[in-house]
């Protein structure tokens, strides 16, 4: 019940292609879903977040789309460029603990 | 300091030996993560400290793992007796606390020989 399941593993894309990173979870108390993104030899940043209230954020490129309903929550990437070719996680936040999904690696090839 | 700072950066050890993480957090940052990342695998929680109290310690995988923080700062993770499945890249983050934006460090990687 506090996993969140994370798919693809990984996924290629076109530059200039859309990427979308599905996620779904069990708990139905999480209350804050961010997103970060990890390049090789860094931690993990924060990418961009949402709370259940909103169905949609988009911060530039980068739009969350998150279905209460069916609790599921997914990360779409327009207009992909190479320099978004990192590892991508999701998360979802409940109390103090952050619950990771397993990561997706995103090639976008120039 | 600006960012969560992590040291050292790499450790190579002999399997059996000690070894001892430090992460520097965000100054002000009252809470403060471990995670531990396997390769090509997700973030695993180890522990979550609030001020020096480490109210969640579920995630430590056995008696060797213990974390300590001090002066509402500083944190050491510990592996005692190391094995080679504990090699991994070891994240340390902090926050203010709650759903607050999550800073991490760069990490630790652990190689056990």
């Amino acid at each position: 019940q506090q996993q969140v399941k994370q798919s693809p593993q990984s996924l290629i894309v076109q530059k200039g292609g859309i990427s979308i990173i599905n996620c779904a979870y069990e708990n139905t108390a999480f209350d804050y879903f961010p997103w970060y993104q990890q390049f090789p030899g860094k931690g993990p940043a924060l990418l961009i977040a949402i709370r259940p209230d909103v169905s949609e954020k988009k911060e530039g490129r980068f739009t969350i789309s998150f279905n209460k309903s069916a609790k599921q929550f997914s990360l779409h990437i327009m207009d992909s460029q190479p320099g978004d070719s990192a590892t991508y996680f999701c998360a979802a936040f409940w109390i103090y603990k952050y619950i990771f999904g397993t990561g997706t690696r995103l090639k976008v090839l120039a | 300091g600006a960012g969560v700072s992590q040291s050292p950066s790499n450790k190579v050890t002999e399997k059996g030996k000690d070894v001892e993480l430090r992460c520097d957090p965000i100054s002000g940052h009252t809470a403060l993560y471990w995670y531990r990342q396997s390769l090509g695998q997700g973030l695993e929680f180890l522990i979550y400290f609030q001020g020096n109290s480490a109210p969640d310690k579920s995630g430590l995988p056995s008696d060797r793992f213990s974390a300590e923080r001090t002066g509402g700062s500083v944190s050491t993770l510990t592996i005692q007796r190391t094995q080679q499945e504990d090699s991994a890249v070891y994240l340390c983050a902090s926050s203010l606390g709650g759903a607050n934006v999550l800073t991490f460090g760069a990490g630790s990687r652990l190689t056990v020989l």
